[in-house]
This record gives C-alpha cells, sequence and structure tokens, in this order.
C-alpha cells in the first residue's frame, strides 16, 4: 500500500532534549516536504526536499533541521525543543515537483507537546 | 505577502449543500486545490482546478474560481454526515519552484 509512515504519533517531552521525527514513503517520490499545522495558522511549511542532498529552508525553519540521506526517509530534528514548537506536523511527499497538479501523499501525523 | 484566507467554521445540515470559500493572493498561480482532513488523519487531495478553468465539477463537489477576486470556492452537494472535517484550499506559490501555500482551514460540522 502507497504511504507516508510518521513516527511517533504522540510525543512529550522536555525542553532541550532532542528528538527526531521519522518520515518515510514508499513511493519513490524525490519530493518530501515538512509542516507544521497550529489553530487559525493552517498548515505551515517547515523545510523541503527536492531529492537525496537537496534540501531547502520553508516559511518556518527556525528550530529545525532535516537530512535527506535516502530518499525514502525524510526525519525531521529538533535539536533543542522549545514549547513554542508544540504543535502537530506532518510529513508529505510527491513524485516530483513543479508538474502542477500533483498529488501530495501525507502522512497521519505527529502530535509533539514540549514542556 | 502568501496569505490565503477562509472562514473557520461551517456547520450545515443533512442533505443541504455546503459552500466554503477561499481567497488566495498569487495571481500567476497555475493550480489551485482543495485538501480534507478527517479527524485524527493527514490531509488527502480532494480536488484541483487549473487557473484558466472557471468551473469544475467531479460528481458531488464542485470548484468555481473567479480568477479576477481571487476567489476559489468548494461546493458539496447532498452533504452527509461523513463529510464532516477540516477542508484546506491551498495555491501554488510561484518562487520557480512550485510551493504550496495553504490556507487556515475550515472546519465543516454535518449535523443528522
Amino acid at each position: 500500500e502507497a504511504q507516508v509512515t510518521q513516527n511517533p504519533r504522540y510525543l512529550i517531552t522536555v525542553t532541550g532534549k532532542k528528538l527526531t521525527v521519522t518520515c518515510s514513503q514508499n513511493m519513490n517520490h524525490e519530493y518530501m516536504s515538512w509542516y507544521r499545522q497550529d489553530p487559525g495558522l493552517g498548515l505551515r511549511q517547515i523545510y523541503y526536499s527536492m531529492n537525496v542532498e537537496v534540501t531547502d529552508k520553508g516559511d518556518v525553519p527556525e528550530g529545525y533541521k532535516v537530512s535527506r540521506k535516502e530518499k525514502r526517509n525524510f526525519p525531521l530534528i529538533l535539536e533543542s525543543p522549545s514549547p513554542n514548537q508544540t504543535s502537530l506536523y506532518f510529513c508529505a511527499s510527491s513524485l516530483s515537483p513543479g508538474q502542477g497538479g500533483e498529488k501530495l501523499f501525507f502522512g497521519s501525523g505527529t502530535q509533539l507537546s514540549v514542556l | 505577502g502568501e496569505d490565503v484566507e477562509q472562514s473557520l467554521f461551517l456547520s450545515v445540515r443533512e442533505g443541504d449543500s455546503s459552500v466554503i470559500n477561499c481567497t488566495y493572493t498569487d495571481s500567476s498561480s497555475t493550480y489551485l486545490y482543495w485538501y480534507k482532513q478527517e479527524p485524527g488523519a493527514g490531509l488527502q487531495l480532494l480536488t484541483y482546478i487549473f487557473s484558466n478553468m472557471d468551473m469544475k465539477q467531479d460528481q458531488r463537489l464542485t470548484v468555481l474560481l473567479n480568477k479576477k477576486d481571487k476567489h476559489l470556492s468548494l461546493r458539496i452537494a447532498d452533504t452527509q454526515t461523513g463529510d464532516s472535517a477540516i477542508y484546506f484550499c491551498a495555491e501554488n506559490w510561484s518562487t520557480g519552484f512550485q510551493k504550496l501555500v495553504f490556507g487556515t482551514g475550515t472546519r465543516l460540522l454535518v449535523s443528522p
């Protein structure tokens, strides 16, 4: 089954404790992206990747890191989480960027709470 | 700016039509999208419209595009309780690479 898998689904942590949210897709997609969803703000893009070893900042990259060493995986790293990073995070992928009309496939989300 | 605006909430009765509205900002957007988010799930693409079209119909869904006013709407005919969800519109922001900019989302509540 074609899917984007994120782990964990729920995570509670404390300020300053490094964490990684994993994302994996099995569709051989080139493009992957991370979003955060906050009430009243919709989805905002954190980082995206056009292909292996090609990543770039989205709209709200501060406090986050990503890597794309393999095509299928795109982990999101919070080196020193802070309470303002409490949010619902989504990973998404698509076949190739810039084609228009392409379908973004989303993971089920990771609810992160930073105390 | 990249603001894509939607009203936050819409409540309808089962069987009625629902109309969800969106205003976008980039007049050069080539595609506009509607995504649906069911409780506890990620977003799923519902439909999209190319910018040279005024209307697109897909079963119970009708998308209307007014380029002059930068206004997009999604009409759901014969709304069912299973249509209760958050609906996001999105435009592709032309930065050389097509970046999707999402609206704030409209929560649709369908009551029996």
